[in-house]
């Protein structure tokens, strides 16, 4: 069964940092380029990160840029999204999704989601 | 930044046809991708590419395209259809998302 699943969130105090892991298994994952995208709560869905699935192309969201870091470890079938300075609004639910391609082109569409990790950003 | 603009709502009865609909400019050069959305669920992929559906995905769901605007249409609507509806599409620098239609069925 193709599954992806979050870990890491939590409550953190703005300015904190936090470090999320997407595992992924029944697919060969080192084949498909991989996305995060949030939401938070009562809103619509916000395309975070993505990265190929070498490591050689790399995006982020404006919102985010320069205070996360998206990586992975073909070897571990894992996905990670480094979270540091956050803000409220950065309070979400996060999900991993895989994207439908290897490429290093960032508009494709993402068939395979996670069931999502919330983080909450507050004092 | 590039934006995508889908209706807030849109409400139809059982048996109809429900059409949604997502514009940008960007989208005769882009692919839109569609995704279905339930309560305290993950998002699902319904329509890939404009119009391809994915396996696993029943026939009454279909995308099409046409100048800067995709359509997602459901004919025969469920009740089970009810659900928050994302496009998804393109920018220079990554993917941009709709604002969401909640889709009602009366």
């Amino acid at each position: 069964e193709v599954q992806l699943v979050e870990s890491g969130g939590g409550l953190v105090k703005p300015g904190g940092s936090l470090r999320l892991s997407c595992a992924a298994s029944g697919f060969t994952f080192s084949s498909y380029s991989m996305n995060w995208v949030r939401q938070a709560p009562g809103k619509g869905l916000e395309w975070v990160s993505s990265i190929s699935s070498s490591s050689s192309y790399i995006y982020y969201a404006d919102s985010v840029k320069g205070r996360f870091t998206i990586s992975r470890d073909n070897a571990k079938n894992s996905l990670y999204l480094q979270m540091n300075s956050l803000r409220a609004e950065d309070t979400a639910v996060y999900y991993c999704a895989r994207d439908l391609a290897s490429s290093g082109y960032a508009g494709n569409g993402m068939d395979v989601w996670g069931q999502g990790t919330t983080v909450t950003v507050s004092s | 930044s590039y934006e995508l603009t889908q209706p807030p709502s849109v409400s139809v009865s059982p048996g109809q046809t429900a059409r949604i609909t997502c514009s940008g400019d960007a989208l005769p050069k882009q692919y839109a991708y569609w995704y279905q959305q339930k309560p305290g669920q993950a998002p699902v992929l319904v329509i890939y590419k404009d119009s391809e559906r994915p396996s696993g995905i029943p026939e009454r769901f279909s995308g099409s395209s046409s100048g800067t605007t995709v359509t997602l249409t459901i004919s025969g609507v469920q009740a089970e259809d009810e659900a928050d509806y994302y496009c998804q599409s393109a920018d220079s620098s990554g993917k941009v998302f709709g604002g969401g239609t909640k889709l009602t069925v009366l």
